[in-house]
């Protein structure tokens, strides 16, 4: 079974980048059986979805971020990642990263999440 | 992309059903049976409780249902129990790889 970890600073200064790691064990991020994501959910509030990363290479974004965000992955230490440019205290939140199965359109497992608080 | 709508909150006493509605439009909810529910207990990561609109995973229990009628899909949970007090989401598939959350339903269970 899929086991997803979260991990990268607590602390972001606004108008810096937020960058967040997501290790993955019990797969591999190079595969084509799986697609990765991330999700984040503000304090109080809803989840929403950031984006998504198909074939270690295709990427896909929430509009209202689209500008901001980028995921990519590094095969070698099996993990994807978050960056998040130009953040402001709108976007603390508890990010996690989320997989499935490809041709799947939900999403299977998840990490714990981890909070990121954007504040000088 | 505009999230879906759900109830802020409902409630149920233990035993009886309460359905929370996930509202979309004909670009998500309505044009593809890919809406899934998810519930998160406070503090914890969600989990999948039903994906493809009316199907569960192994292990959730049969008192957890979906539907779907046009543009909005629907969570039932019958037969309550304190243990469901929690809060659950609608994610729905918007097209062109992209998706989006409901705002979330706070369930208490009197």
């Amino acid at each position: 079974q899929l086991q997803l970890q979260e991990s990268g600073p607590g602390l972001v200064k606004p108008s810096e980048t937020l960058s967040l790691t997501c290790t993955v064990s019990g797969g591999s991020v190079s595969s084509s059986t799986y697609y990765w994501g991330w999700i984040r959910q503000a304090p109080g509030k809803g989840l929403e979805w950031v984006g998504s990363l198909f074939y270690a290479r295709n990427t896909y974004y929430n509009p209202s971020l689209n500008s901001r965000v980028s995921i990519s992955v590094d095969t070698s230490k099996n993990q994807f990642s978050l960056k998040l440019t130009s953040v402001t205290a709108a976007d603390t939140a508890v990010y996690s990263c989320a997989t499935s199965r490809l041709g799947n359109y939900y999403l299977e497992y998840w990490g714990q999440g981890t909070l990121v608080t954007v504040s000088s | 992309q505009s999230a879906l709508t759900q109830p802020r909150s409902v409630s149920g006493s233990p035993g009886q059903s309460v359905t929370i509605s996930c509202t979309g439009t004909s670009s998500d909810v309505g044009n593809y049976n890919y809406v899934s529910w998810y519930q998160q207990h406070p503090g914890k990561a969600p989990k999948l409780i039903i994906y493809d609109v009316i199907k569960r995973p192994s292990g959730v229990p049969d008192r957890f249902s979906g539907s779907k009628s046009g543009n909005t899909a629907s969570l039932t949970i019958s037969g309550l129990q304190a243990e469901d007090e929690a809060d659950y989401y609608c994610f729905s598939y918007a097209g062109s790889y992209t998706w989006v959350f409901g705002g979330g339903t706070k369930l208490t269970v009197l």
